[in-house]
């Protein structure tokens, strides 16, 4: 079956320093990957994504990179912000059929650190 | 542009009744997803509605159900009530066509069973 997982539950970063969140998944045939940033009281936030067919890609000081032989995405956050304390979620888009089910982890809690 | 509105925001209801949740989407988005959020779970899709169909469907009991209107309005119904369905109820609105990958969450409406 499918499954989405996080390796920490919990990260502290010093404000400034780069911050690495990672995920595993288990299935090989999810089309592409999404992280989202929850901050308290609110919904998740769609921070970037990326596709089965890369490897990397970069957005405004985030990148993710993705390794489709270990099964194994990351989130890396340049010079972290007090704003960037939050949940984190990676998550998984299968497309079945023309259908896209969104199946997400359990969550990273990101705390920086001033 | 408005962002996603779920209503009520808060609601306490006792074991046995039923609940109907509202979620308004971006003007223009044709799709809504609903998700279920605990601290013990994380977030579990419910259902897609696309076009007032149901597109998509989570390993939910037929206690939860949905619908979409031709506004694209979603409402959420969970009959039955039982403690453990207390948590977080997120929709989600989307274009809806393939490969877009872009959700945006709506703040939630937090249900509390008694």
């Amino acid at each position: 079956g499918e499954s989405v997982g996080l390796h920490l539950p919990t990260l502290s970063v010093q404000e400034g320093d780069n911050s690495i969140i990672n995920c595993a998944y288990s299935n090989s045939a999810s089309d592409y990957f999404i992280w989202y940033k929850q901050e308290s009281g609110k919904g998740p936030q769609f921070i970037i994504d990326i596709r089965s067919n890369m490897d990397k890609r970069q957005g405004q000081r985030v990148t993710v990179l993705l390794n489709k032989t270990v099964k194994h995405l990351s989130l890396q956050i340049a010079a972290t912000q007090p704003g960037d304390s939050a949940v984190y979620f990676c998550a998984e888009i299968l497309n079945n059929f023309g259908n896209e089910k969104l199946t997400f982890g359990t969550g990273t809690r990101l705390t920086i650190i001033p | 542009k408005a962002g996603v509105t779920q209503t009520p925001r808060y609601l306490i209801k006792t074991r046995g009744q039923q609940v109907t949740l509202s979620c308004s989407p971006i003007s223009g988005h044709r799709s809504v997803s609903w998700y279920q959020q605990t601290p013990g779970q994380g977030l579990q899709f419910l259902f897609e509605y696309f076009s007032e169909t149901q597109r998509n469907k989570g390993n939910f009991p037929g206690r939860f159900s949905g619908r979409q209107f031709s506004n694209s309005r979603s409402e959420m119904n969970v009959s039955t009530l039982e403690l453990g369905d207390s948590a977080l109820y997120l929709c989600a609105s989307s274009l809806g066509a393939a490969g877009d990958t872009e959700a945006f969450f709506g703040q939630g409406t937090r249900l509390t069973v008694v």
